[in-house]
């Protein structure tokens, strides 16, 4: 079966621009995650939805940054107004919770963004 | 203090040898725990979930200090495919925000 896949892999922008980045999760995953990682960094965690809500939002860094979900299943993370420092590959994971076992998290291959 | 911390290495080890990572958390109320593995330029991949009792997968073995606070991941017989950042992974719930290290680097020499 397919994977996470998200799109697009590559994308240089402009500072100021917005940018829109998808994220397609496994097929009946209901969780989904967004996440960031700057080059040699760790994982920040931005955003969690369950469905089509976002139960934590804790991690998105500035209100130029938004996500949604539609169906239970495809994510669009938004950053308006870009800046050089959100240059970073965006990292999409899903899973499918269930009680009383470990939420594995699966991971798409990443957006590359570069604000110029 | 960051809520997960590992010792970023590098660990720099030759085939077949013994290695171990450790791994710290803040947040007493962590109930799940994971090893993930992260290739150059490549998504994270869980190389196993880290229960109470301690696991064990192959050559690898996860084990879990409630008490204080910390997870452990031990590879034997290093092989070159090792080579990788090991991050460790804790979350207060089943499902939901997850805090990763920032990943401790391995690389297996001939």
């Amino acid at each position: 079966g397919a994977g996470v896949s998200q799109s697009p892999s590559n994308k240089v922008t402009e500072k100021g621009k917005d940018v829109e980045l998808r994220c397609d999760p496994i097929s009946g995953h209901t969780a989904l995650y967004w996440y960031r990682q700057s080059l040699g960094q760790g994982l920040e965690f931005l955003i969690y939805f369950q469905g089509n809500s976002a139960p934590d939002k804790s991690g998105l860094p500035s209100d130029r940054f938004s996500a949604e979900r539609t169906g239970g299943s495809v994510s669009t993370l938004t950053i308006q107004r870009t800046q050089q420092e959100d240059s970073a590959v965006y990292l999409c994971a899903s899973s499918l919770p269930s009680s009383g076992s470990p939420d594995t998290q699966y991971f798409g291959p990443g957006t590359r963004l570069t604000v110029l | 203090r960051k809520e997960v911390e590992q010792d970023p290495g590098p660990f720099n080890v030759p085939e077949g040898a013994t290695v171990a990572f450790n791994c710290t958390y803040s947040n007493s109320a962590s109930q799940s725990f994971f090893w993930y593995r992260q290739d150059c330029r490549k998504e994270p991949k869980l190389l196993m979930s880290v229960y109470s009792s301690g696991n064990e997968d192959g050559r690898f073995t996860a084990q879990l200090n409630r008490a204080s606070q910390y997870i452990s991941l031990l590879i034997r017989d290093s092989k070159l495919s090792d080579s990788a950042t090991y991050l460790c992974v804790v979350a207060v719930t089943n499902a939901g925000k997850s805090t990763f290290g920032d990943g401790t680097t391995l690389t297996v020499k001939p």
